[in-house]
């Protein structure tokens, strides 16, 4: 079974701060994605990266950035936390082999709440 | 990018058959339909995928019908666990992105 794994199921961060949520997949996947979730507005990409090193703007990367130094662990991070970026967290991973329509697999999310 | 319709609630007795319906009316060709589902608090799960034939296994059938328009996801023994949001999608056709829309809240019944 695909397991992806975040590390922190919940978190609690003051304004301003830097935040760092870590994503890792045992699947040898290709691709990683950063999602966030809200009530009203489903699943909204952030980031995604096919290939260590490699990323790309999802929907809404405006106040984050990422980073996939290896394989198996994409991160994402919040340069300087905002009220309006408190959120559910969900990160993902799919495998690269073929055309694009491996499913993705989830891991079980981060709250954050920003104080 | 093509959008989908679920209906916002279905109920379905515990042993019975579970058949969630969506409507996929503007899918173009070569874009697949995926179901996921999601329990109160964690991520979403992964179901089955399809592109033009049914496709079936350990958890569910996913029919699709022939113009590709609509399709059903039938969990055959429903249990109380199933109860849970679904979610139809379709990925943007030559990309990775996901539309997720607001899904089906399924209520299995003792």
């Amino acid at each position: 079974d695909v397991k992806v794994t975040q590390s922190s199921r919940y978190l609690v961060k003051r304004t301003g701060e830097k935040v760092f949520l870590e994503c890792v997949q045992d699947m040898d996947h290709e691709n990683m994605f950063w999602y966030r979730q809200d009530p009203g507005l489903g699943l909204r990409l952030i980031y995604f990266s096919y290939d260590v090193k490699m990323k790309e703007k999802g929907d809404i990367p405006e106040g984050y950035s990422v980073s996939r130094e290896k394989k198996e662990r994409f991160s994402l991070i919040l340069e300087s936390a905002s009220t309006n970026q408190t959120s559910m967290y969900l990160c993902a991973s799919s495998s690269g082999q073929g055309a694009r329509n491996q499913p993705q697999h989830f891991g079980d999310g981060t709250r954050l709440s920003i104080l | 990018d093509a959008k989908t319709t679920q209906p916002p609630s279905m109920d379905c007795a515990e042993g019975r058959a579970a058949n969630l319906p969506c409507n996929h009316s503007t899918i173009s060709g070569n874009e697949y339909v995926y179901w996921y589902r999601q329990i109160h608090s964690q991520g979403p799960q992964y179901i089955i995928h399809g592109l033009k034939n049914n496709e079936t296994n350990e958890m569910a059938s996913l029919i699709i019908t022939e113009d590709r328009k609509s399709s059903t996801l039938i969990l055959p023994h429903a249990t109380l666990r199933d109860t849970a949001v679904y979610y139809c999608i379709v990925r943007v056709a030559g990309t990775y992105k996901y539309i997720f829309g607001t899904g089906t809240r399924l209520k299995v019944l003792a």
